[in-house]
């Protein structure tokens, strides 16, 4: 069993929708939980970051940590093209190594 | 503020060269790590470095697979003898204290093909 489960999809939704990502794992030293976007052939790029449970609001992404469930979102409102990429939830135990999802591809459709 | 730069982005190599890949962190960070990602995989830690130390290797493969990060230079990973299933894109990341509530910053990867 892996550490971290997340849906490949592809994930395809109109423009303007909430799209609902979401990762679940099997540790739960787990501490620290991180979404990165990841455009086609370039590098990952930071989205979000929190290490407790709850909600954290940035713009339009917000992330959700259940640690009682083993389970981790991220929620885009009002969606728009730019936002289709590959989506990665990571997280650590502290320290530095860092556990990656494979990732969801999400397309979002003009 | 120039963010982790890696070269060369496109590497081909042929079965049983070398290849290297240089990746320079964001200024002020002294922390690297590299990852490699498969075709419809997640990344994959291979190696944690500070300068002029290997803080953790156990994501890399013992054979073939090194990795450096010198005083002055760029930080290194060198796979001897490629095979084809080496074929990836490799990552590196920085951060600037490698303490537990910072993040880590990516490169654009190198895109390493064998032929």
């Amino acid at each position: 069993q892996k550490e971290v489960e997340q849906d490949p999809g592809p994930l395809s939704v109109p423009e303007g929708a909430i799209v609902s990502l979401n990762c679940t794992y099997s540790n739960s030293a787990f501490q620290y939980f991180m979404w990165y976007r990841q455009y086609s052939r370039k590098g990952p790029e930071l989205l979000m970051y929190t290490y407790s449970s709850g909600n954290k609001e940035d713009g339009r992404f917000t992330a959700q940590v259940d640690k009682s469930s083993k389970y981790i979102s991220l929620f885009i409102r009002d969606s728009q093209p730019s936002d289709s990429a590959t989506y990665l939830c990571a997280m650590k135990k502290g320290g530095f190594k860092t556990i990656f999802g494979a990732g969801t591809r999400l397309f979002v459709k003009a | 503020n120039a963010g982790v730069m890696q070269n060369p982005r496109h590497l081909v190599r042929r079965r049983g060269q070398e290849a290297r890949l240089r990746c320079s962190p964001m200024k002020g960070h002294s922390h690297v790590y590299w990852y490699r990602q498969l075709p419809e995989e997640g990344l994959k830690f291979m190696v944690y470095l500070q300068k002029e130390n290997i803080i953790d290797e156990s994501g890399m493969p013992k054979e073939r697979f090194s990795a450096e990060f010198p005083k002055e230079g760029p930080s290194i990973l060198r796979i001897q003898q490629v095979v084809r299933g080496d074929s990836a894109a490799y990552f590196c990341a920085s951060s600037p204290q490698g303490t537990d509530q910072e993040t880590q910053y990516f490169g654009p990867g190198t895109r390493l093909l064998v032929l």
